[in-house]
């Protein structure tokens, strides 16, 4: 089983910080890393997927770099809103897609 | 509208009955998966889909089975097998390659 580890498990910040989260595997036998943001009675939407050593991604308040050679990956948001709040996945793609458990963002106004 | 429905929304079953998840795309989408999610758990995948008459196991398949007569349908059978069978369950598609998987809005199970 293809371990994927998130942290934090959750998360707690005021309206304005900036915030970030940590997605580790161990392996390199991938070709792709995702990360989704699940909203409470929404299904999962897709943020990025990354491919390359190094790959950064940016869609507004939100960035995220892959790290293959170390095993990481994380996720920025700058200035966070309470709209923001909901739980971020990563997943790793190498044939099945395998996620893993999540961080929950709860922004506070 | 394009997308995957998931029917339905709620289900109850008695225990030791087996009950099938219906999960349909119109995204003409080859890959299918199926996941479940527990609660202060992440996603974990039962079964996956490239295409039409072949699947794989996930990495919790005991318990489950499932078909792929036609691209657009991925159905999930909970089988009395099935220790904990309640639970949520999600189903989502994609392209082949590297692309985005799109989710349908899950099926919560409830067996008593």
């Amino acid at each position: 089983i293809l371990n994927v580890e998130q942290s934090p498990q959750s998360l707690h910040v005021q309206e304005g910080d900036s915030t970030n989260f940590t997605c580790s595997f161990p392996s390199s036998n991938f070709y792709a890393l995702h990360w989704y943001r699940w909203e409470t009675a929404k299904s999962p939407e897709a943020l990025f997927v990354m491919t390359l050593n190094g790959d950064e991604k940016k869609k507004g308040r939100i960035s995220a770099t892959l790290n293959t050679k170390e095993g990481y990956s994380y996720l920025y948001i700058k200035g966070s809103q309470p709209e923001d709040s909901a739980t971020y996945l990563c997943a790793l793609q190498g044939g099945k897609l395998i996620f893993g458990q999540g961080t929950e963002l709860s922004v506070k106004p | 509208d394009g997308g995957i429905t998931q029917s339905p929304k709620y289900l109850f079953r008695k225990e030791g009955q087996n009950v099938t998840l219906s999960c349909e795309q119109n995204l003409n989408h080859d890959a299918m998966y199926w996941y479940r999610q527990d609660p202060g758990q992440g996603l974990r995948l039962i079964y996956y889909s490239q295409i039409v008459n072949d699947f794989q196991k996930g990495d919790i398949a005991e318990g489950y089975s499932v078909s792929r007569e036609k691209k657009e349908s991925f159905p999930l059978t909970v089988t009395s097998a099935q220790k904990n069978p309640t639970a949520f369950y999600l189903c989502a598609s994609s392209p082949l390659g590297v692309t985005e998987a799109f989710f349908g809005q899950g099926t919560r199970l409830t067996v008593v």
